[in-house]
């Protein structure tokens, strides 16, 4: 599978839009780009998945660049609960293993 | 519920001892994934499960490690002679065939003393 590079950390106001970006140049012509986050002390959780269209969905909406080397996914109006690990995968179609990394750390502060 | 099941929550155990760790995943959902997570580090892969069989246990670190899911349905992670380097949260996640949608439990945390 595809590496993904993250930030470690990123900070975001409540009630603002949270923009995390998400690096995977090596990425192949069948690979998807999934998020997942994990809240503290949870089990991971699907947020939203593309292959080359902007998704939205009811957590969050996935920018994939017109190259796919890279993506953003976005939640529109960050809330204290959101604050939790986002680890952003690259997963081959029809391969089931997904491969996390470290993820970003968002802080959503008052 | 209706969500991924992982029993016991916490474990304490002694440097040598045997643990099982049960995982009662979602019905209806043939796929199973056993990861397991350090502090500070994300979930890493240790088995995967296709119905009954191991479709994929590349990620199981050593011997001592090894799981089964007899019925299709609930599966249990075995760890003999455990070592204070097992300590982690092991994560159970189910999902349908070849869905890249896990569905996670909230894991059972194992402390080898």
């Amino acid at each position: 599978d595809a590496k993904t590079t993250q930030p470690p950390s990123m900070d975001c106001a409540e009630g603002r839009a949270a923009n995390l970006p998400c690096n995977h140049s090596t990425i192949s012509g069948n690979e998807y780009v999934y998020w997942y986050r994990q809240i503290h002390s949870q089990g991971p959780q699907y947020i939203i998945h593309g292959l080359k269209n902007n998704e939205t969905n009811e957590m969050a909406s996935l920018i994939i660049t017109e190259d796919r080397k890279s993506s953003t996914l976005i939640l529109p109006h960050a809330t204290l609960r959101d604050t939790a690990v986002y680890y952003c995968i690259v997963r081959v179609a029809g391969y089931s293993t997904l491969t996390f990394g470290k993820g970003t750390m968002l802080l959503v502060s008052p | 519920g209706a969500g991924v099941s992982q029993t016991p929550s916490n474990k304490v155990t002694e440097k040598g001892k045997y643990v099982e760790l049960r995982c009662d995943p979602i019905s209806g959902h043939t796929a199973l994934y056993w990861y397991r997570q350090s502090l500070g580090q994300g979930p890493e892969f240790l088995i995967y499960f296709q119905g009954t069989g191991a479709a994929d246990d590349s990620g199981l670190p050593n011997d001592r490690f090894f799981a089964v899911r007899p019925e299709g349905s609930v599966s249990t992670l075995k760890i003999q002679r455990t070592e204070r380097g097992d300590s982690a949260v092991y994560l159970c996640a189910s999902g349908q065939e070849n869905t890249g949608e896990l569905f996670f439990g909230e894991g059972s945390r194992l402390t080898v003393l």
